[in-house]
């Protein structure tokens, strides 16, 4: 089956760094990918969406500026949590969707745990 | 605005029972409705689509049934399992395929021996 690796799967840093989270998928081309936030006993809440070879699309309240995506390859997207603060400590999440014609589930990385200390 | 309704407590069964969950749907018109299920510290996985014209999918101890009048998709997992605790998500989804996935609130799934 279709397979989301994301990693990495937990990072710890400090106040101020900037943070890289890549999703790749292993066994098929994702034209989509979609990066989730995830609190503690909440569900996922999306962030954007990200095409290959375009500019991604933010949801409302989420600063492209803080969380840059970049949409490189087919089988890449990354998320880069600029100038991290506690605040931005969270479950992240990627998902990736292939091409066809829609009814296409998504499938989804592992997760990265980000801690800002 | 789209909003997506599932069982916000937990729910609690005994082993062998039948789990069902709900999830409701508003100012929505999906053309199909997705189930995921997530362990924690993990990513939902998926387990059952149903398109619209369908009104129930099943596979294996899992069934799936929507109905676009009531606007609500079911969820039942038959015979169930301790292994069967996560905590389940719907995602309904309109026709097109560039359109966003958004989730339900998710249900939390407990199944004791």
């Amino acid at each position: 089956g279709a397979v989301v690796s994301q990693h990495p799967s937990w990072v710890i840093c400090k106040s101020g760094t900037s943070v890289k989270i890549e999703c790749r998928s292993l066994d098929f081309q994702a034209t989509t990918m979609f990066w989730y936030r995830q609190f503690p006993k909440q569900s996922l809440m999306l962030m954007a969406t990200s095409n290959e070879g375009s500019k991604a699309t933010y949801e409302q309240g989420v600063e492209k500026d803080k969380f840059l995506i970049n949409h490189a390859s087919l089988t890449l997207s990354t998320l880069t949590v600029t100038s991290a603060h506690p605040e931005d400590s969270s479950f992240y999440i990627c998902s990736a969707e292939g091409q066809g014609i829609g009814n296409q589930p998504q499938h989804f990385g592992d997760g990265t745990r980000l801690s800002i200390l | 605005s789209q909003k997506i309704e599932q069982n916000s407590e937990a729910l609690n069964i005994q082993e062998g029972k039948t789990a069902t969950l709900t999830c409701n749907y508003t100012n929505y018109s999906p053309a199909y409705l997705q189930w995921y299920r997530q362990d924690p510290g993990r990513g939902p996985v998926f387990l059952l689509l149903i398109r619209e014209n369908e009104k129930e999918k099943r596979k294996e101890r899992l069934k799936v049934t929507f109905d676009t009048t009531l606007k609500q998709s079911l969820f039942h997992i038959t015979a169930s399992q301790p292994a069967d605790s996560a905590t389940y998500l719907c995602a309904p989804r309109t026709r097109y395929n560039t359109d966003k996935l958004i989730f339900g609130t998710g249900t939390r799934l407990q199944v004791f021996p």
